[in-house]
C-alpha cells in the first residue's frame, strides 16, 4: 500500500515570505501524487497533481511541487506568501497502485500567514 | 452551474436518531466518495461508489450507509449505531476519463447533541 506523510502538523510564515510544506511518500514505484488545500469549514480544492509527465508541477494560486523520486519527497512551495494562503494542505496518494478508486490522505499541515 | 452540492451545510442530531446527508452533482462524474474529517486528522474513507446501484465499503464503514439509486446521488445515513458521529463529512467525485483525481464538495457538518 501507499502512504504519505507530512512531516511539519504546523508552519507560520510571514506575508511575503517563502512557503515550504514537507511531504514524503512510500511507495514501490512513481505513483500520482496531489496537493489539495482546504479553508476553514470548506471541502478541499485540488492544487496541483502529478504524472510522471513532469517532475516540477505548477499548480493554482503560484504554488508548485517538485517530485524527487531519490529523496521520495514532493514537498509544496511558493515564493511569497500571501494572507489568503493560510489553509489546511493535504497530501495525497492512491491508496493501491494501479487502482483509481482509493485515496490515501496525509494528515494535514496547517499554514498560518502573518503580517 | 456545475459542482457538487451537499446539504445541509450544518445538521444537528439527537443520540438514538438517524440522520441523512446529500450529497449531489451534476458533473457527471461515475464514482463518488464519502469520508469523515475529524481535527488534526486526514480524511477517512466511509463508502465509495464507482457506477450506480454499486458501492463499496471503505476504512470506516460501521454505522453508516448509502444508496446509488442515481448517478447524480450518493446520500450518506449515519445511524444509531455510529458511536461518535460527530464530525465534517465530506463528499467526492471522480471522473473515469480523469483519473484518480477527486473533486470535492463544500462539507457538512454534524453534531450529535
Amino acid at each position: 500500500a501507499q502512504s504519505v506523510t507530512q512531516l511539519d502538523s504546523h508552519v507560520s510564515v510571514s506575508e511575503g515570505t517563502p512557503v515550504l510544506l514537507r511531504c514524503n511518500y512510500s511507495s514501490s514505484y512513481s505513483p500520482s501524487l496531489f496537493w489539495y488545500v482546504q479553508h476553514p469549514n470548506k471541502g478541499l480544492q485540488l492544487l496541483l497533481k502529478y504524472t510522471s509527465a513532469a517532475t516540477l508541477v505548477k499548480g493554482i494560486n503560484g504554488f508548485e511541487a517538485e517530485f524527487k523520486k531519490s529523496e521520495t519527497s514532493f514537498h509544496l512551495t511558493k515564493p511569497s506568501a500571501h494572507m489568503s494562503d493560510a489553509a489546511e494542505y493535504f497530501c495525497v496518494v492512491p491508496a493501491v497502485a494501479g487502482t483509481a478508486s482509493k485515496l490515501t490522505f496525509g494528515t494535514g499541515t496547517r499554514l498560518q500567514v502573518t503580517l | 452551474d456545475g459542482g457538487i452540492t451537499q446539504s445541509p451545510k450544518y445538521l444537528f442530531r439527537k443520540e438514538g436518531q438517524n440522520v441523512t446527508l446529500s450529497c449531489e452533482q451534476n458533473l457527471n462524474h461515475d464514482a463518488m466518495y464519502w469520508y469523515r474529517q475529524d481535527p488534526g486528522q486526514g480524511l477517512r474513507l466511509i463508502y465509495y461508489s464507482q457506477i450506480v446501484n454499486d458501492f463499496q465499503k471503505g476504512d470506516i464503514a460501521e454505522g453508516y450507509s448509502v444508496s446509488r439509486e442515481k448517478k447524480e446521488s450518493f446520500p450518506l445515513t449515519v445511524t444509531s449505531a455510529q458511536k461518535n458521529p460527530t464530525a465534517f463529512y465530506l463528499c467526492a467525485s471522480r471522473r473515469q476519463e480523469h483519473g484518480d483525481t477527486q473533486y470535492f464538495g463544500p462539507g457538512t457538518r454534524l453534531t450529535v447533541l
